[in-house]
């Protein structure tokens, strides 16, 4: 089975601070991915990676950046987080097909 | 434009009932469906793919796609209170690795 672990699993943090969300997979998959859920919503992709040290911008990119720096480890990172960016943020890594999701960070910003 | 639209909202079906949920593509360049899961307080996890006309059944799970109309549907048969979740319709072009997810139909199974 395919595995996709984020950590923290939940975080919350102040107005105008840096917080930085971390995804691994053991997986071997070239493709990794971060998305960003709001309550009773859908999957919105906010950046996305097919090879180590290169990443592009998804569908709403604006706040947030990435860094891949192996094929394992993948994070996003909110260098001045606001109250807009309370979410639950998922992590998926994929070998061109079925995508797998990691367990999801709550991240609450006061 | 959103690629992906789903219904409808919100499903409640009874125990041992037939659950059917809708999917639409607005873009004829993206056409293969897959159909993902979230139960509450998890991560998605891939139900099944269909990238053909016609049927594919997996267990008491059956899409049916229409490419002419880009349309495809999500039967459960025998609905159990386990199959309460999030379903999302997702498509996908054969050109990246994009995938584009709906915004999802909240299936409530009653006992």
């Amino acid at each position: 089975e395919a595995a996709v672990t984020q950590s923290p699993r939940s975080k919350v943090a102040v107005t105008g601070g840096k917080v930085t969300l971390s995804c691994h997979q053991t997986n071997n998959h070239d493709y990794m991915y971060w998305y960003r859920q709001d309550t009773g919503h859908g999957l919105r992709l906010i950046h996305y990676s097919y090879v180590a040290d290169s990443t592009e911008k998804g569908d709403i990119p604006d706040g947030y950046k990435a860094s891949r720096p192996s094929q394992e480890n993948f994070s996003l990172i909110l260098e001045l987080a606001s109250l807009s960016q309370t979410a639950v943020y998922f992590c998926a890594s994929s070998d061109r097909d079925e995508q797998y999701f990691g367990p999801g960070t709550r991240l609450t910003v006061l | 434009q959103q690629k992906v639209q789903q219904s409808p909202e919100s499903l409640s079906v009874p125990e041992g009932g037939m659950a059917s949920l809708n999917c639409t593509s607005s873009d004829r360049n993206f056409q293969y469906f897959w159909w993902y899961r979230q139960h509450s307080g998890e991560g998605p996890k891939a139900l099944m793919s269909i990238f053909s006309d016609g049927d594919k059944k997996e267990g008491r799970f059956t899409a049916h796609l229409n490419k002419a109309s880009l349309h495809v549907s999500l039967h459960i048969r025998d609905s159990q209170p386990s199959d309460s979740a999030l379903y999302f319709c997702a498509v996908s072009s054969n050109s990246n690795n994009r995938i584009f997810f709906g915004d999802g139909t909240q299936l409530v199974v009653k006992p």
